[in-house]
């Protein structure tokens, strides 16, 4: 069964606390990226990385931090310095960045929430 | 600024009739306009993809056009299903190196039995 998945489905936060999203992708993509998606918003870009040990800021960046050591995994760690941190996180890959035809494919998504 | 606007914002239809959502941007220089179908509580899923010569595709009871010189998209869904419930993103990407496309708000459609 190939493609993206992400893990956890669910996930609780106590405020204070880091916590670490994983993201992974078996589709052979050298780009991925990561979203985050408030109720009656767009999605919003974190960070994206368009090759192994590279990745460049999106939109809102503050808060969050990112690796890129392995083509398949590109974790997001929230940390305690995002304000408002409770939303649904998308990962997404395309094989390259910013093709003209390139599909993003995504991830199911985890849902945090910060008690 | 580069923006996708996409109305309605929400939709309720019976099944079986067909629907038009609609999308306009104001992106540039254009690229390729995408439809996505998001359920609740899962990743988007790609249904179309034009780009700046196709003004429309199928893809099922899924068709998409696009208007570049207005800079409209719509998605005309024709004899809606229960399971077409969900919400219908329309995402916009530029040509001439920047990589992040630009999403839109999108459509919730509701579509009752």
């Amino acid at each position: 069964d190939g493609g993206i998945t992400q893990s956890p489905k669910y996930l609780f936060r106590k405020e204070g606390q880091n916590v670490t999203l994983s993201c992974e992708q078996n589709l052979n993509h050298d780009a991925m990226y990561w979203y985050r998606q408030d109720p009656g918003q767009g999605l919003r870009l974190i960070y994206y990385s368009q090759i192994v040990n590279d990745f460049q800021k999106g939109d809102i960046a503050e808060g969050y931090s990112v690796s890129r050591e392995k083509k398949e995994s590109f974790p997001l760690t929230v940390t305690s310095a995002q304000k408002n941190p409770t939303a649904f996180y998308l990962c997404a890959s395309s094989i390259i960045a910013g093709g003209s035809t390139d599909t993003q494919y995504f991830g199911p998504g985890t849902r945090l929430t910060v008690l | 600024k580069n923006q996708v606007e996409q109305s309605p914002q929400s939709l309720i239809i019976l099944e079986g009739k067909n629907c038009t959502l609609q999308c306009n941007y104001t992106v540039s220089p254009f690229s390729n306009l995408r439809w996505y179908k998001q359920d609740t509580g899962r990743g988007p899923v790609s249904l179309t993809i034009m780009t700046f010569s196709e003004n429309t595709k199928s893809n099922g009871r899924y068709t998409a056009t696009l208007d570049a010189d207005t800079k409209q998209s719509s998605l005309h869904i024709t004899a809606s299903q229960l399971s077409d419930s969900a919400s219908y993103i329309c995402v916009v990407s530029r040509s001439g190196g920047s990589y992040i496309p630009t999403f839109g708000r999108g459509t919730s459609l509701i579509v009752h039995p």
